[in-house]
């Protein structure tokens, strides 16, 4: 069966710092793979997505994820956050052909960035 | 263009009372689901219908709780003789296709936030 594990429930950081927030997936068969974002007072929004093809993927306001199927892990990136960045992120996972299953999110991460 | 539309936003209930809440998804979305999120806790998936398919039930806490969706349409899920464990806010989402499709994300609702006395 799928299941998502995200290890820290918060992370804060300080602002133009890096971060990394971590995402481990179980699943004993091809995965799609997902990270969701809640801004506070907001609903979910996709923020990117690995289907198929490179492992690397980037969302628009310069999140990244590397797909590691040896590691089982779905880590997100930015290598400068920004005061507006400070939300839950959600990790997800569909497994099965043609990501028949339902998403299985994690607990979430709380992102604080403080000035 | 309209999202993702759920009613109540809030709803307030004494233990032992049924609830029934509502979706409207995304018109021409086929896929449709539904998710619980305790204070503090994460998404807790419950069911998820993809077209005509039968629908995904394998979250479903008790059979207290059930679902139903009236074609590519209104969903409503309902929980019978509701206990204050069952406070939570309820997300539905849905989807244009299978999330392996390129463009389908899933777009959530406000939540219905259910407070069980």
């Amino acid at each position: 069966a799928q299941s998502v594990t995200q290890l820290d429930s918060q992370v804060p950081v300080f602002e133009e710092a890096p971060v990394e927030l971590r995402c481990n997936y179980s699943s004993s068969v091809s995965v799609y793979l997902f990270w969701y974002v809640q801004y506070p007072n907001q609903g979910l929004q996709l923020l990117l997505k690995y289907l198929s093809g490179s492992t690397l993927v980037e969302s628009i306001n310069g999140f990244e994820a590397e797909f590691n199927k040896s590691q089982t892990s779905f880590h997100l990136r930015k290598p400068s956050v920004h005061i507006s960045d400070t939300a839950e992120y959600f990790c997800a996972v569909s497994e099965g052909s043609e990501g028949r299953r339902a998403l299985t999110f994690g607990s979430g991460t709380r992102l604080q960035v403080q000035p | 263009g309209a999202g993702v539309s759920q009613s109540p936003s809030n709803k307030v209930t004494e233990k032992g009372k049924d609830v029934e809440l509502r979706c409207d998804p995304i018109s021409g979305h086929t896929a449709l689901y539904w998710y619980r999120q305790r204070l503090g806790q994460g998404l807790e998936f419950l069911i998820y219908f993809q077209g005509n398919s039968a629908p995904d039930k394998s979250g479903l806490p008790s059979d207290r709780f059930s679902a139903e969706r009236t074609g590519e349409s209104v969903s409503t899920l309902t929980i019978q003789r509701t206990q204050q464990e069952d406070s939570a806010v309820y997300l539905c989402a849905s989807s244009l296709y299978r999330v392996s499709s390129y463009n389908s994300p899933l777009h959530f609702g406000n939540g219905t936030r259910l407070t069980v006395t």
